[in-house]
């Protein structure tokens, strides 16, 4: 099965600067990969979401890019603010009927005001 | 009812009991899902509905069971909870059965057994 890893488990940076969260994964038939955001005491939450068929996908502050050869994808959040504070998962699945997503294990990631 | 809820929010059980946890959504989506999320382990499948009367099992589904009578309303029921089980529990649902479509969770419930 699907075997998806985030690294590293926490990230810390500084209000105003990027952050960059990577995770891999095993399964070469996955084609769909979606990040989820999660606030403290709150619900996962869609952000953004890849599919194979582009590299690159933005959307105001954040991006998500992906390398279908090398088996890892990566979110990019530019000009942090605080409220970008949350754990984040990104997960990865083929897109066929009763497909499942796998889940990454989640970033905590911190902004310094 | 607005999006999906759970119930209840939080639970204290004693090990050997049983316990039902409560999901609804009003969204008409045909799939549901139960996640479970432990500190460093993420959110794992335990149980999946791809449409009304059916079911499937996840990642990690002993100890768990589910059903789907309707559309709306998907419980999972622990039998005699143990220990291990305290986690937070978080149903989810989606238009349809492939991942390619959002999942929207609920609020979660925690649950602590004794």
């Amino acid at each position: 099965g699907e075997n998806v890893e985030q690294h590293p488990s926490t990230l810390s940076v500084q209000e105003g600067d990027s952050a960059v969260i990577k995770c891999t994964y095993s399964d070469s038939a996955s084609n769909y990969f979606p990040w989820y955001k999660q606030e403290l005491g709150k619900r996962p939450q869609l952000i953004i979401d890849i599919r194979s068929n582009v590299g690159e996908k933005k959307d105001q502050r954040i991006a998500v890019t992906l390398n279908k050869t090398a088996k890892h994808f990566s979110l990019h959040i530019t000009e942090t603010q605080p409220e970008d504070s949350a754990v984040y998962f990104c997960a990865a699945s083929e897109t066929g009927a009763n497909s499942k997503l796998t889940f990454g294990k989640g970033i905590t990631l911190s902004v310094r005001p | 009812i607005a999006g999906i809820t759970q119930a209840p929010t939080s639970q204290i059980l004693a090990a050997g009991r049983r316990m039902t946890l409560r999901c609804t959504q009003d969204m008409r989506h045909n799939a549901m899902y139960w996640y479970r999320q432990d500190l460093g382990l993420g959110l794992r499948l335990i149980h999946y509905s791809n449409t009304a009367g059916t079911t499937g099992k996840g990642e990690v589904p002993d100890g768990y069971s589910v059903s789907r009578a309707n559309t709306d309303d998907f419980p999972l029921t622990l039998a005699s909870a143990v220990p291990s089980q305290t986690s937070v529990y978080f149903c989810a649902s989606s238009d349809r059965a492939q991942a390619g479509d959002e999942q929207f969770f609920g609020p979660g419930t925690r649950l602590t057994v004794l």
